[in-house]
C-alpha cells in the first residue's frame, strides 16, 4: 500500500548512543517532516524539508539532525541519545508545505534509559 | 507563531450520542486539518478543511476562517471512534498542532 514507512517501530537506547530513524514515502510527495509525541503536548516539529536538498529547524530541533537523502527518503539522527529523548517519533509527507494534506507513518517509540 | 486551543480535553460518550469538538486558533490560515489517532496510535487525516463544511460518512467538519474556528462533528458514535482527535493549523509554513481531545466511546 502506498504511504509512509518508518522504521524502527520500537527502539531502546542508552545515554549518549545515537540511533538513525528512517522515514520513506512513495506518494511522489515533495515535503517530509519528523514530529515527535509527549504525553499532554501533541505534536511538535523537529525538522522538515520543503523538498528534496533542503531541510529547516521545527519547534524542537536541539540534540537532532536530518538528512534528506533523496525525494523519498528523510532521515532523523539522534547523535548522543538522553532521557529527554524518550518520545513517540513520527514522520510525515505532503505534496506541498500548506493547502495540502499530511500522510503519517506509523510512528516509532523510542526509550532512552 | 499560531496558537492553537482544543476543548474539550476529554470527553466520555455513551454508544450511539452525538459530539461536538472544538478547535480555536490565533491567526488567519491557510491549512486547517483534523486527524484521528487511534488506540494503536496511527494518525488518519480526517479532512483537509481551510474553510466551509465538508462530511464524511458520520463525521462532518465546519470551519469559519473569519472567526478563528473549526468544530468537527461525530454521529451516531462507535466504539470504534475512541481516541485521540487532533486540530492541526498552518498559517504559511508548517502545521501546528492542538494538544488534542481524547475520545472515549463505551458500548
Amino acid at each position: 500500500n502506498a504511504g509512509v514507512t518508518q522504521t524502527p517501530k520500537f527502539q531502546v537506547l542508552k545515554t549518549g548512543q545515537s540511533m538513525t530513524l528512517q522515514c520513506a514515502q512513495d506518494m511522489n510527495h515533495n515535503s517530509m517532516y519528523w514530529y515527535r509525541q509527549d504525553p499532554g503536548m501533541g505534536l511538535r516539529l523537529i525538522y522538515y524539508s520543503a523538498s528534496e536538498g533542503t531541510t529547516d529547524k521545527g519547534e524542537v530541533p536541539n540534540g537532532y539532525n536530518v538528512s534528506r537523502l533523496n525525494k523519498r527518503e528523510f532521515s532523523l539522527r539522534l547523535e548522543s541519545a538522553a532521557p529527554s529523548q524518550t518520545s513517540v517519533y513520527f514522520c510525515a509527507s505532503s505534496a506541498g508545505d500548506t493547502h495540502y494534506g499530511y500522510t503519517f507513518g506509523s510512528g516509532t517509540r523510542l526509550t532512552v534509559v | 507563531g499560531i496558537q492553537v486551543e482544543q476543548s474539550p480535553p476529554d470527553l466520555i460518550l455513551q454508544e450511539g450520542a452525538n459530539s461536538t469538538l472544538r478547535c480555536n486558533f490565533s491567526d488567519s490560515v491557510n491549512n486547517l486539518q483534523w486527524f484521528h489517532q487511534n488506540p494503536w496510535g496511527q494518525l488518519i487525516n480526517l479532512f483537509y478543511i481551510p474553510s466551509g463544511t465538508k462530511q464524511n460518512g458520520r463525521l462532518s467538519a465546519t470551519t469559519v476562517a473569519t472567526e478563528r474556528y473549526s468544530l468537527l462533528y461525530i454521529s451516531s458514535s462507535q466504539t470504534t471512534d475512541s481516541g485521540v482527535y487532533f486540530c492541526a493549523i498552518s498559517g504559511y509554513s508548517t502545521l501546528t498542532f492542538g494538544k488534542g481531545t481524547m475520545l472515549l466511546v463505551s458500548p
